[in-house]
């Protein structure tokens, strides 16, 4: 069975630039989240992908988006970088595709943004 | 939507001694609280979740208590190790955002040998 992977593992950016990060779900998972990590504070929900569409969102501006695919592997995109996004992106997959069964987290992709 | 708070926002205890995290949520809709462990450097992993037609679940020296009225419920670790220093993360569904997981912010627990 294969686990949640993430890349790039880190990664560093200017202000303005754009950022694409991507996840492989776990072997049979059907359903991706993406949370982000800011240091020192808990995962915050950006959204979720369930069959190649959005399907829940959290409080982020539209400059976060993303995809999903028919393999259900995902990316996550950043426009007009800020320095506040700096933080860990952490993919989740799931069986649920409500919030009431287990995340399995990939290692994350930790963005610097100078 | 969903508020989850957590306390406290760190922890350290002595070997062999019992820890214990609480946290507290607003929506009276939620019916899953899962608790996860992050280890410095390492993903968050599920340790022990309940559901809320339970008020109590355990799994070795780990055990969760729910309290709905109060809408609170809490992680007991008893006769800690070193191995047990690490991140707690608790959690609840977000109502606003489809019932995805919205996480408290952190216990850092550190046990003493």
């Amino acid at each position: 069975e294969t686990g949640v992977t993430q890349s790039p593992t880190h990664l560093i950016k200017t202000r303005g630039q754009q950022v694409t990060l991507r996840c492989s779900s776990q072997s049979g998972h059907n359903t991706v989240s993406w949370y982000q990590q800011a240091l020192g504070q808990g995962p915050q929900f950006i959204f979720q992908y369930y069959r190649e569409e959005e399907n829940g969102r959290g409080n982020f501006p539209p400059r976060f988006s993303g995809l999903q695919f028919p393999n259900y592997s995902s990316e996550l995109n950043v426009n007009a970088l800020e320095l506040d996004d700096s933080a860990l992106y952490l993919c989740a997959s799931s069986l649920w595709v409500q919030g009431d069964g287990e995340l399995f987290f990939g290692e994350g992709s930790r963005l610097t943004v100078l | 939507g969903e508020n989850v708070e957590q306390h406290p926002s760190t922890l350290s205890v002595q070997e062999g001694d019992s820890a214990v995290i609480k946290c507290t949520y607003s929506d009276s809709a939620s019916n899953y609280f899962p608790w996860y462990k992050q280890e410095l450097g390492k993903r968050p992993q599920l340790i022990i979740d309940i559901r809320s037609n339970v008020g109590e679940k355990k799994d070795q020296r780990i055990a969760v208590t729910l309290n709905k009225t109060a809408k609170h419920f809490s992680l007991h670790i008893t006769e800690t190790q070193p191995e047990d220093s690490a991140v707690y993360f608790c959690a609840a569904p977000h109502k606003a955002a489809g019932n995805k997981l919205t996480f408290g912010g952190g216990t850092r627990v550190l046990v003493k040998p």
